[in-house]
């Protein structure tokens, strides 16, 4: 059963900081990673989509990478700002037939403060 | 237009009480989605619609009845729910079923009292 950790579950930063998100599943097997984000009591925002055979994809300030064998994925924010404050989830999607359940991980609540 | 809409933003609904969820999307995805999500936690896939059949349904108790009645249409009708069923309701739409990128509407806030 596939898993998704993001660590770490919180983080708090001062406006201008470049950082990284993390995420990490167990079976490697997966067709895509989906990086959203979530702002409280809202609906998810798609930021980015990573299929299987690339390496990364980028939007504006954030970079997001793949590497499937070690079944990991970063997300990069470049000088983070106040209104980045937000939960970032990541969720995969399975590699099999039945490719529309993602699995989620818990998310990492964000705060950038000014 | 890239937006999926739901209605109503909030919901409070005694356990009595029968009322419905609505969904709108008109990308001309043909999968729809609805997921459940409590506080702190990730969504939890509840059903999904391919070509507006039911092509998954996440033994989702009978008090939550989904409807397709069109492409870009999906209702979610509740009944006899319980107190715990209160959570934020999502849902979402994709091109297709398999593997294609999931765009998420802004949630109905239900509540059971």
């Amino acid at each position: 059963k596939q898993e998704v950790t993001q660590i770490p579950a919180a983080l708090s930063v001062p406006e201008g900081e470049n950082l990284v998100l993390n995420c990490s599943f167990t079976d490697s097997a997966i067709y895509n990673l989906q990086w959203f984000r979530q702002d409280p009591g809202k609906g998810l925002t798609s930021l980015l989509l990573i299929q299987s055979s690339q390496r990364e994809q980028t939007s504006g300030r954030l970079n997001a990478s793949l590497d499937k064998s070690s079944g990991r994925s970063t997300l990069y924010i470049a000088a983070s700002q106040p209104g980045d404050s937000a939960t970032y989830l990541c969720a995969v999607r399975p590699g099999e037939t039945s490719g529309s359940r993602l699995t989620f991980g818990e998310g990492t609540q964000l705060t950038v403060n000014p | 237009d890239t937006e999926v809409t739901q209605t109503p933003k909030h919901l409070v609904m005694g356990m009595t009480n029968k009322k419905s969820l609505k969904c709108e999307q008109h990308m001309g995805h043909r999968a729809m989605y609805w997921y459940k999500q409590k506080a702190k936690k990730p969504p939890e896939l509840m059903f999904v619609y391919s070509y507006e059949k039911l092509s998954i349904n996440e033994s989702v108790p009978s008090r939550f009845s989904p409807e397709c009645p069109n492409s870009s249409l999906l209702n979610l009708h509740l009944h006899a729910l319980q107190p715990e069923d209160s959570a934020l309701y999502l849902c979402a739409s994709s091109f297709r079923e398999i593997r294609h990128e999931q765009y998420f509407g802004p949630g109905t806030r239900l509540t059971v009292t």
